[in-house]
């Protein structure tokens, strides 16, 4: 596709819940992150992949927090037993090369709004 | 670890005057970015700077990056209300191959 697609737009589930976040990055991109953003507040790094391996995955809050890479594209998040704090939107982003390969613009999708209640 | 910080955290302007936010890292970067984020958008890529004290004009926006490489700026001049949205600034540190590390940005709003 054209951009960065995220599914679903909106989520609400409740509280002890799982819920799988999906991140599309843009056709050739090898570099792809995930952030979350609390309302009213920057980003918060999780997790980046180079590929479909995961060398920095210090941003992720727990262990109930996983996140996959398949055939160096899609991408998904994965949040078991839900929390009320876990309520944000997550962005997912991807650039043409990762951290080693100089400097690229990263380009995010719409993002995905958790809700837990 | 490396932190970026940008200030101020909020900014509420008339039309017409000119704005600033500063960003300001505790390592020296290779490069740093900036992004605008929309109300209710994502953020978008602004522009990039990688050398030692680059100054780079988008029409009203001029971006500066420090001597030092450690600092950089945003001046909107003559602010419109299509301006409105949180600016965000992130570096990357030149120790190894560093992750972008975002500020937490400078939200701008504008009472037209």
């Amino acid at each position: 596709g054209a951009g960065v697609s995220q599914s679903p737009s909106n989520k609400v589930t409740e509280k002890g819940k799982d819920v799988e976040l999906r991140c599309d990055p843009i056709s050739g991109h090898t570099a792809l992150y995930w952030y979350r953003q609390s309302l009213g507040q920057g980003l918060e790094f999780l997790i980046y992949f180079q590929g479909n391996s995961a060398p920095d995955k210090s941003g992720l809050p727990s262990d109930r927090f996983s996140a996959e890479r398949t055939g160096g594209s899609v991408s998904t998040l994965t949040i078991q037993r839900t929390q009320q704090e876990d309520s944000a939107v997550y962005l997912c982003a991807s650039s043409l090369h990762g951290h080693t390969r100089g400097n690229q613009p990263q380009h995010f999708g719409d993002g995905t709004r958790l809700s837990i209640l | 670890g490396q932190q970026v910080m940008q200030i101020p955290q909020y900014q509420h302007v008339q039309e017409g005057e000119d704005f600033t936010t500063y960003c300001n890292s505790s390592t020296t970067l290779s490069n740093i970015q900036w992004y605008k984020q929309r109300p209710g958008g994502h953020p978008v890529f602004l522009i990039q700077l990688v050398k030692s004290g680059e100054v780079k004009k988008q029409k009203r926006l001029t971006f500066q990056f420090g001597e030092a490489k450690k600092n950089s700026s945003l001046h909107i001049t003559a602010t419109q209300t299509t301006d409105v949205g949180t600016y965000f600034c992130a570096g990357r540190s030149i120790q190894g191959a560093q992750k972008l590390v975002f500020g937490q940005g400078t939200r701008l709003t504008i009472n037209p």
